[in-house]
């Protein structure tokens, strides 16, 4: 067990649709992470965030957004969503964003979007 | 910009027999090197990390890695594997002055009884 906790599991809906997915870091880390884990394009980063404020940004697509709250919990809102958002989303969190930090994973929410 | 290869999709290896899962990495800067493992419905575990120093990292369960910068590869290996092996590899690669890793398309390692 990582510390990371991420929710819901599973989450199943249509297209057009609009989710949002939580993860919660370790406990004292800062920076929170998210990827997109999908059969086509493998593993991506998708955003940084680092004690609120986004840090870096990669294939995160216009119809994707997160935040960062005050208490350092972190959403991911996907929106428009299409066939090809299907994909496993993981969160990872270190300690100060720095680049020699290790990036801790939780579990993953699976996304399926039928 | 940086890359990974990792030319091995799936490794099949009998139980306590030796195994090499390669990486290749590809950038124009200095880089941090790691693996990640991920077991069956499972989220990805730091199995080592190449940071700076020795370039012969090891991890708790029998794993280790050599950063060779000439041929710019971290091949992950371990000399008898066992049952529990059996998951998904993935190298990745951070450059020394980003935060996001990139990670490679993974090895499948499947260990035969």
């Amino acid at each position: 067990d990582s510390g990371v906790t991420q929710t819901p599991k599973h989450l199943i809906t249509a297209t057009g649709q609009r989710v949002t997915l939580r993860c919660s870091p370790r406990s004292g880390d800062l920076s929170v992470y998210w990827y997109q884990q999908s059969l086509d394009q493998g593993l991506q980063f998708l955003i940084q965030y680092y004690n609120g404020e986004e840090r870096a940004k990669g294939n995160i697509l216009e119809r994707f957004s997160a935040q960062q709250f005050p208490d350092l919990h972190s959403e991911l809102n996907l929106s428009s969503l299409e066939l090809g958002d299907s994909a496993l989303y993981f969160c990872a969190s270190s300690v100060a964003g720095q680049p020699s930090d290790t990036q801790y994973f939780g579990p993953g929410t699976r996304l399926t979007v039928l | 910009a940086q890359s990974v290869t990792q030319l091995d999709s799936q490794v099949p290896v009998f139980e306590e027999a030796p195994v090499e899962l390669r990486c290749n990495y590809s950038s124009s800067v200095s880089v941090y090197l790691f693996w990640y493992v991920q077991y069956p419905n499972q989220g990805l575990q730091l199995l080592l990390k190449y940071l700076s120093g020795s370039t012969l990292v090891e991890s708790i369960n029998g794993f280790e890695a050599e950063f060779n910068k000439s041929q710019t590869s971290f091949h992950l290996r371990k000399p008898s594997v066992h049952i529990s092996d059996t998951a998904e590899y993935f190298c990745a690669v951070k450059r020394t002055g980003a935060n996001n890793l990139f990670f490679g398309t993974g090895t499948r390692l499947t260990v035969i009884p």
